[in-house]
C-alpha cells in the first residue's frame, strides 16, 4: 500500500510558468514532509521541507503548501526554468522511517 | 566535503549469489538509511543504522541485512538475489532526525 500518494506522473511546462506537483496521506503519525530532486543517475537531493504545523514555505522559486485538515501538499515551482527538469519526489517521515511517493517526471520547455 | 559515497558503482549478479553494497556518510553524519528504488519508481526504505544498531526495518526480508562499523560507515547485505532485487540502492546519512543526504547509488543488475 502506498503511504504517500503523489500526482501527476509526468508534467510538461514552458519555460517560466508554474510548476505544481501534489501528493496526499492518510498517516496522521507523519511528522515531516520533505520534496526531493533527482537527476538521471545522481540520488535524490533535499530540496524544501516542512512540518506540519506550519501551512506554506518558501524557498526562492520553491513553495510548498500544506493542507493538514485534508492530508495533502504541494510543491510549486515559480518561473520554471529548463534546468528544473528532473524527477521529484515528496515524502513523509514517521518515526526514523521515511515514506517516498512514485515520482512525477519534469520537463520544462525552453 | 566528499558527500556520502558509495561502492561500487555498478554490480552485475546472477541468482542465488549474494552480494554486499557500501557507504561512507557525510563527515559529521552518524545515522546511515538504505533504500531500494526499482526503475520508474520512489526509493523503499530498507533498514536504518545508528550506533551500530540496526534502529528501523521496513518491509524487506531477512535476505536483506546490514552492519555499520565504529566509523559510521556501513554496508548492505542481500543474499540468494532474486531477479527482482535488481534496482538502484541509495545510502543516505543524517546527523539530526530530518535532513537526509543522499549518495549516487549502486546500480545491481541480477541476471
Amino acid at each position: 500500500q502506498q503511504q504517500v500518494k503523489q500526482s501527476p506522473q509526468s508534467l510538461i511546462v514552458q519555460k517560466g510558468g508554474i510548476s505544481i506537483i501534489n501528493c496526499a496521506y492518510e498517516n496522521t503519525a507523519f511528522d515531516y514532509f520533505p520534496w526531493y530532486q533527482q537527476f538521471p543517475g545522481k540520488g535524490p537531493a533535499l530540496l524544501i521541507a516542512i512540518r506540519p504545523d506550519v501551512s506554506e514555505k518558501k524557498e526562492g522559486r520553491f513553495t510548498i503548501s500544506f493542507n493538514k485538515s485534508a492530508k495533502q501538499f504541494s510543491l510549486h515551482i515559480m518561473d520554471s526554468q529548463p534546468g528544473d527538469s528532473a524527477t521529484y519526489f515528496c515524502a513523509a517521515r514517521s518515526g526514523n522511517q521515511f515514506y517516498f511517493g512514485t515520482g512525477t517526471s519534469l520537463t520544462v520547455i525552453p | 566535503d566528499a558527500g556520502v559515497t558509495q561502492s561500487p558503482t555498478h554490480l552485475i549478479k546472477t541468482r542465488g549469489q549474494q552480494v554486499t553494497l557500501r557507504c561512507s556518510p557525510k563527515s559529521g553524519h552518524d545515522t546511515v538509511s538504505w533504500y531500494q528504488q526499482a526503475l520508474g519508481q520512489g526509493p523503499q526504505f530498507i533498514f536504518q543504522y545508528y550506533e551500530e544498531e540496526e534502529r528501523q526495518r521496513g518491509n524487506f526480508p531477512d535476505r536483506f541485512s546490514g552492519h555499520q562499523f565504529p566509523n559510521y560507515s556501513s554496508e548492505l547485505n542481500v543474499n540468494a538475489l532474486l531477479l527482482g532485487d535488481s534496482a538502484l540502492y541509495l545510502c543516505a546519512s543524517s546527523q539530526t532526525d530530518n535532513e537526509q543526504f543522499f549518495g549516487p547509488g549502486t546500480r545491481l543488475t541480477v541476471l
